[in-house]
Order: structure tokens, then sequence, then C-alpha cells
């Protein structure tokens, strides 16, 4: 299947600091990504759609100010997580459909662990 | 999108077939079935997914039901390297939407 990397993988920050996450599709164009954040032993939250070209979407409850959202270019979308608080500690997901038609693909990356301190 | 429900988990024998039910009962016309699993501290991994008829691939097969108000994912030879949280989601054309999923542990 298509292949989506994370970068980086983990990340250990202290209070207050900002942290970018990279999203890449490796092997196709995606003018949509999606942003998800899993807690522990919860299930994955959609936080907010990345659109190439426009801004992005997000889900009620996602603060925009908090989490900058820029889709740069067709394979690549980050996720910058501002004046980072422990709360904001969490699994952050990727993903990106293969086409955005109804009964496409949509393939995830494998993660970026962050711990705030 | 349709809501689905899921088990919350089940247990499998190496080697045994796994059957994971899904209903969605409210699913509409233009909706499709998906079933990811995730493993530990992993990405979600897709599997496979249809709109009504059934589908095999290298992975699984997925049986859904005439009606389209239930579906079945089935592992046709469970490994210990399946143990997941296997989620079933219909959606359209957004993002995927998450459930609670079903917990397999797959037995030695």
């Amino acid at each position: 299947g298509a292949v989506v990397s994370q970068h980086p993988s983990w990340v250990i920050c202290k209070s207050g600091t900002s942290v970018k996450i990279e999203c890449r599709s490796l092997d196709f164009q995606a003018t949509t990504m999606f942003w998800y954040r899993q807690f522990p032993k919860q299930s994955l939250m959609l936080m907010a759609t990345s659109n190439e070209g426009s801004k992005a979407t997000y889900e009620q409850g996602v603060e925009k100010d908090k989490f900058l959202i820029n889709h740069a270019s067709l394979t690549l979308s980050t996720l910058t997580v501002t004046s980072a608080h422990p709360e904001d500690s969490s699994f952050y997901i990727c993903s990106a459909p293969t086409s955005g038609r109804a009964g496409d693909t949509q393939y995830f990356g494998p993660g970026t662990r962050l711990t705030v301190l | 999108d349709a809501k689905t429900t899921q088990p919350t988990s089940m247990d499998c024998a190496e080697g045994r077939a796994a059957n994971l039910p899904c209903n969605h009962s409210t699913i509409s016309g233009n909706e499709y079935v998906y079933w990811y699993r995730q493993i530990h501290s992993q990405g979600p991994q897709y599997i496979i997914h249809g709109l009504k008829n059934n589908e095999t691939n290298e992975m699984a097969s997925l049986i859904i039901t005439e009606d389209r108000k239930s579906s079945t994912l089935i592992l046709p030879h469970a490994t210990l390297r399946d143990t997941a949280v296997y989620y079933c989601i219909v959606k359209d054309r957004r993002a995927l939407t998450f459930g609670s999923g079903t917990r397999l542990q797959v037995q030695p």
C-alpha cells in the first residue's frame, strides 16, 4: 500500500515551547491530509483537516491558534503545537487519502509521540 | 457518517480463523465499510474496505450482508502478530471516525 511518513517519531520538549510535526505522503500526492490525536487507552480523535492551498478546518474544541497546520505542498503537511503544555502530551497521527473520492483508501503515518515536561 | 457497533474484545487461537463482527444498521447507500487495525503505539494499518460486494485481499476477507447493515472481517489464519485493536468504520468522503474497536487477542 501507499506510504505515509511522520517526523519525528517522538519528541520531548519543555512547557511553553513549540513543536513541529511533519507528515509526508511518499508515493502519492494528497490535496487533503488529516491530523488525529490519541490519548492513552483511548481511540483516535480527529483534530483537523489539512487542505493544500487553503486553510485547515478544525474540529469542534480544537484551538486553531494552538495547533497550526500548514499544507505546504501536495506531499507535505505540518502540525505545529504552539506553547505546548503537559496536557498536550499525546500520540499525534496523520493520514492521507489516495484520491479524496468516495471509496478511496486512507493511509496513516506511524505517529509522533509528544511528551511535554 | 454512520455509527458502528463492535464487541469490546475477542480471543482467537493461533492458526484459527478470526471472525470480527460489526453492526452498521444506519449505513447509507454511498458509505463504504472500512477495516483498520492498530497495534500498540503504532499508526492504524489499512486492512480492507468494500461497498456491497464481498472483498478479499492478502490480509483478510470482508463479508458484507445483503442489506449492508452488518459485516464481518475474517482473518483466515490468525497469528500472534494479529493481536491488535480492530476498527470497523463507515464513511463516504470525509475523514475516518474511529470508535472503540475490538481488541483481538490471539492466543498461542
